[in-house]
């Protein structure tokens, strides 16, 4: 059972460029979110999906857009990477609103 | 706005002590506390919640309303208890929102 899947695991972007976060589950569940995890700061939200085709915005959600056209699938891009976008990023689901979030390993990103 | 206070970032205990991690929250409404857990090399994964008034591996919460406190409490610490710690506050009506806070290091010295 895979559960909540992230890609890739380290990545390393110039100041500028774009990429995308991925995040797959295969719980059938309608809630997703993605976090950042910064040293002192703890888990900020960024954006979240109560379902597909609905997304809506977190505590710091400049600089990041999603979509969630599946169930399954709820990517994360960064549409001009900036240093301060260097973080761990976690993508969660869940099952209901406020249930037990099932996270993935995280994704390691440094923008130079 | 919601918040969530861990004020200390790291706590370091001797194997068989007490453990306390203290866990504020500010929100005027009913809400719904987690604790959270990472250990090396793992995911993050839910320890507990306020709701299921239940003991994980030793661990228990009670939230007081009065103090609007959390906080995780362990009898005898172990080693494999070394982990970081996040409390995490949902609101009624927030999506799946979770309001984390910024975490506490625990280390449970031999």
């Amino acid at each position: 059972n895979a559960g909540v899947t992230q890609t890739p695991k380290f990545q390393v972007l110039k100041t500028g460029q774009s990429m995308t976060l991925q995040c797959a589950q295969d719980m059938n569940h309608e809630y997703m979110s993605w976090y950042r995890q910064d040293p002192g700061m703890g888990l900020r939200l960024i954006h979240y999906s109560v379902g597909a085709g609905i997304t809506d915005q977190g505590e710091v959600p400049n600089g990041y857009n999603v979509s969630r056209s599946t169930t399954e699938d709820f990517p994360l891009r960064l549409l001009s990477a900036a240093p301060s976008q260097t973080s761990v990023y976690f993508c969660a689901s869940s099952y209901t609103r406020a249930g037990e979030l099932f996270f993935g390993e995280g994704s390691r990103l440094t923008v130079l | 706005a919601q918040r969530v206070t861990q004020p200390e970032k790291l706590l370091s205990v001797f194997k068989g002590a007490p453990v306390e991690l203290k866990c504020n929250y500010s929100y005027s409404g009913s809400p719904e506390l987690f604790w959270y857990v990472q250990y090396s090399r793992q995911r993050l994964q839910l320890l507990l919640r306020h709701i299921s008034r239940e003991s994980i591996k030793g661990f228990t919460a009670d939230l007081n309303k009065g103090e609007t406190s959390f906080h995780l409490k362990k009898p005898f610490a172990q080693e494999e208890d070394s982990a970081m710690y996040y409390c995490a506050l949902y609101i009624t009506g927030g999506g799946n929102k979770l309001t984390f806070g910024t975490g506490t290091q625990l280390k449970v010295e031999l």
